[in-house]
């Protein structure tokens, strides 16, 4: 079973600048989650999909965060304008819908904004 | 916002020694998991307990929850170098479909 694939793995862009990261979950996993890790802290939950549509974004910063999951499968994440502290690894993961089990995590990227 | 805070934050034992690491929560679950983070990869799912259930083992891994309490505890035994790693508590909940939140983390360093 593939697991999670996400990219790219590792961005660097200066401030103000716009960038986007892509997610593609386990095949058959209807649930879909973006998470924000800064160095040193847990992972924070910025919006969760189920199927195309979002159950979630109560800590995504929509004047610069947006996401979107077209037909349900592959998402993608922007920021723009990104700012220094936009700088942290973003982490997808997927999970059965309704399951409450495991959740299934991508390698992340890194994103650096200097 | 984080649910849950681990504890220590921090933690460095020898090879072959226990370590323990404990999380609180703040609200109700359905379950409590376990994962592990090597440093720069993604998370790795260690094992997860109902909320209905007081302990569980899985290998080296041994998993409490206290839910009067709101608090749970990894105890990894005969540690390894390989063991080295970020390890976090995440909590389920379902408010209409289930979220997992995240803890603070705790630091393990196994020494050779």
């Amino acid at each position: 079973e593939a697991g999670v694939a996400q990219s790219p793995r590792y961005k660097i862009i200066e401030k103000r600048q716009s960038v986007a990261f892509w997610c593609n979950p386990i095949s058959g996993h209807a649930t879909l989650y973006w998470y924000q890790q800064i160095l040193g802290q847990g992972p924070k939950l910025l919006i969760q999909f189920q199927n195309n549509g979002v159950v979630d974004d109560s800590q995504l910063p929509k004047d610069r965060f947006s996401a979107e999951r077209l037909k349900g499968v592959d998402s993608t994440l922007k920021i723009q304008p990104a700012k220094l502290e936009d700088s942290a690894v973003y982490l997808c993961a997927s999970s059965w819908v309704g399951s409450g089990t495991e959740a299934f995590f991508g390698q992340g990227t890194r994103l650096t904004v200097v | 916002s984080q649910q849950g805070e681990e504890d220590p934050q921090a933690l460095s034992i020898q090879e072959g020694e226990n370590a323990t690491m404990n999380c609180s929560y703040k609200t109700s679950i359905n379950n409590l998991q376990w994962y592990r983070q090597n440093s720069g990869r993604g998370l790795v799912h260690l094992i997860l307990i109902r909320s209905n259930e007081r302990e569980k083992h899985s290998g080296r891994l041994r998993v409490t929850l206290d839910t009067s309490k709101k608090s749970s505890s990894l105890l990894i035994t005969a540690s390894r170098a390989a063991d080295t790693a970020s390890y976090f508590c995440a909590t389920a909940f379902t408010s209409g479909t289930y979220k997992y939140i995240f803890g603070t983390g705790t630091r393990l360093k196994v020494l050779a």
